[in-house]
């Protein structure tokens, strides 16, 4: 069975500072992973996902995040932190079948701090 | 911004009546999916479908029905609802060959008193 552990609730950084958003995933066999992010009462948007190749992974507003097989983590980054990034992140990995199932992680408030 | 809608955005409603959350897109996907939210919390899928005349249960157990009798419409029905069912409501979609992220509408927000 699939599953996804974000092991810090609250991630707080100050703006200007680089930011890292933990995930370590389960999966059998290779997994799909993603990254997605929600503002305040909207859904949520697509960031960045692993399916093969590279381990570094770039997305949107300047995230990126690194697949580490052996660790079994895909942490979320960003060099250089601003306060618009202030949002709830999730993490996901996918099942792999017809329908593409996402199993979500409980999601981490990110908050910088001007 | 995906071209996915949900309407309405939010919604209060009585014990017992009977709501229809609609969830359309018009990015030609074959796959949707609704999952449950309550705010600032995990989601939890309640139903996907494959496409036309497929619909399945995720893995959190809903009262609610869904239905897809066209491919851009994938509609929730609550027959009565109740104040457990009180949460957040998100649709997605995905399903272009390679492509496995899912695209979410905004949400509808769903009060039962």
């Amino acid at each position: 069975a699939q599953s996804v552990a974000q092991p810090e609730d609250q991630v707080n950084v100050a703006e200007g500072n680089p930011l890292t958003v933990k995930c370590t995933y389960s999966v059998s066999g290779n997994p799909y992973l993603f990254w997605y992010v929600q503002y305040p009462n909207r859904g949520l948007q697509f960031l960045l996902k692993y399916i093969t190749g590279d381990n570094l992974v770039k997305g949107s507003y300047g995230f990126e995040a690194e697949f580490n097989k052996s660790q079994t983590s895909f942490h979320l980054k960003k060099p250089s932190a601003h306060v618009s990034d202030s949002a709830l992140y999730f993490c996901a990995v996918s099942d792999q079948t017809g329908a593409n199932n996402l199993f979500f992680g409980t999601g981490t408030r990110l908050t910088v701090i001007p | 911004e995906a071209d996915i809608y949900q309407t309405p955005r939010y919604l209060v409603i009585g014990t017992g009546k009977k709501i229809t959350l609609e969830c359309s897109q018009t990015m030609g996907h074959d796959k949707m999916y609704w999952y449950q939210q309550d705010p600032g919390m995990e989601l939890h899928l309640i139903h996907y479908s494959y496409g036309v005349n497929s619909t399945e249960k995720g893995d959190l157990s809903s009262e609610s029905t869904v239905s897809r009798i066209r491919t851009e419409h994938f509609p929730l029905t609550l027959e009565s609802a109740r104040p457990s069912h009180t949460s957040q409501y998100l649709c997605a979609s995905s399903g272009v060959l390679g492509i496995y992220e899912q695209y979410f509408g905004p949400g509808t927000r769903l009060t039962v008193t």
